[in-house]
């Protein structure tokens, strides 16, 4: 079935750091690829989502890619700051269905 | 800005007791949803809930889970006879339409603790 592995955390960066967190993606025909994020104490927010490939999509700083010859969906953001501290999660959608399939999420701690 | 809710925000329950786990979604949304997610594993869908009906499931969703709309607020996930394998968070979620592209907004998670 479809599945999502993203980078294992937890990941450390001093403020204004650069930050990729990896995601990789096995499915069967064009997903949409989304990221989400989970600050403390709060629920899943998207962050930002591509519905095909070569898409980008972006959102606060931070930028994906959906790569259809890697499978990849890696999230960057050129200067981290403390408050991006979360825990980011990758995840996909196939049509026809309404789930979305996630990874483990990563854990992200920004120092000052 | 609207959102999720969920209560309790943690639940402990004795293994073979019945729980109910609370939603209220976003006012206008049609569509809902709950995922778990147990402890270092990832997060899990169980179902979807639309027009009263169940419209999709995972097989984790076996006979011991039901979801029930009682009221023009609440969704709720009940549990029937608890195992140790159930302690996860649970997260309810739900959006306005249906559809891969149209966005979920989750709750903050009820962290289900099966003693």
């Amino acid at each position: 079935g479809d599945s999502v592995t993203q980078m294992e955390g937890p990941v450390t960066l001093s403020e204004e750091a650069f930050l990729t967190i990896n995601c990789t993606y096995t499915a069967t025909g064009y997903p949409s690829l989304f990221w989400y994020v989970q600050y403390p104490g709060e629920g899943l927010q998207l962050l930002l989502k591509a519905t095909k490939a070569d898409d980008k999509g972006s959102n606060k700083g931070f930028e994906a890619t959906y790569r259809k010859e890697t499978t990849s969906f890696h999230l960057e953001k050129g200067s981290v700051q403390v408050s991006d501290s979360a825990v980011y999660f990758c995840a996909l959608s196939q049509g026809g269905s309404e789930k979305l399939v996630f990874g483990k999420g990563t854990k992200l701690t920004v120092n000052p | 800005e609207p959102e999720v809710t969920q209560t309790p925000s943690h639940q402990v329950t004795q293994m073979g007791q019945e729980v109910i786990l609370r939603c209220v979604p976003i006012s206008n949304h049609l569509y809902f949803y709950w995922y778990r997610q147990i402890l270092g594993q990832k997060v899990e869908f169980l179902v979807s809930f639309y027009n009263n009906e169940i419209s999709e499931k995972s097989e984790i969703f076996d006979d011991q889970f039901s979801v029930e709309r009682p009221d023009g607020s609440n969704f709720t996930l009940k549990i029937r006879s608890t195992k140790l394998e159930d302690s996860a968070m649970y997260f309810c979620a739900s959006s306005e339409r249906q559809g891969v592209t149209d966005t979920q907004y989750f709750g903050p998670g009820t962290r289900l603790t099966v003693l």
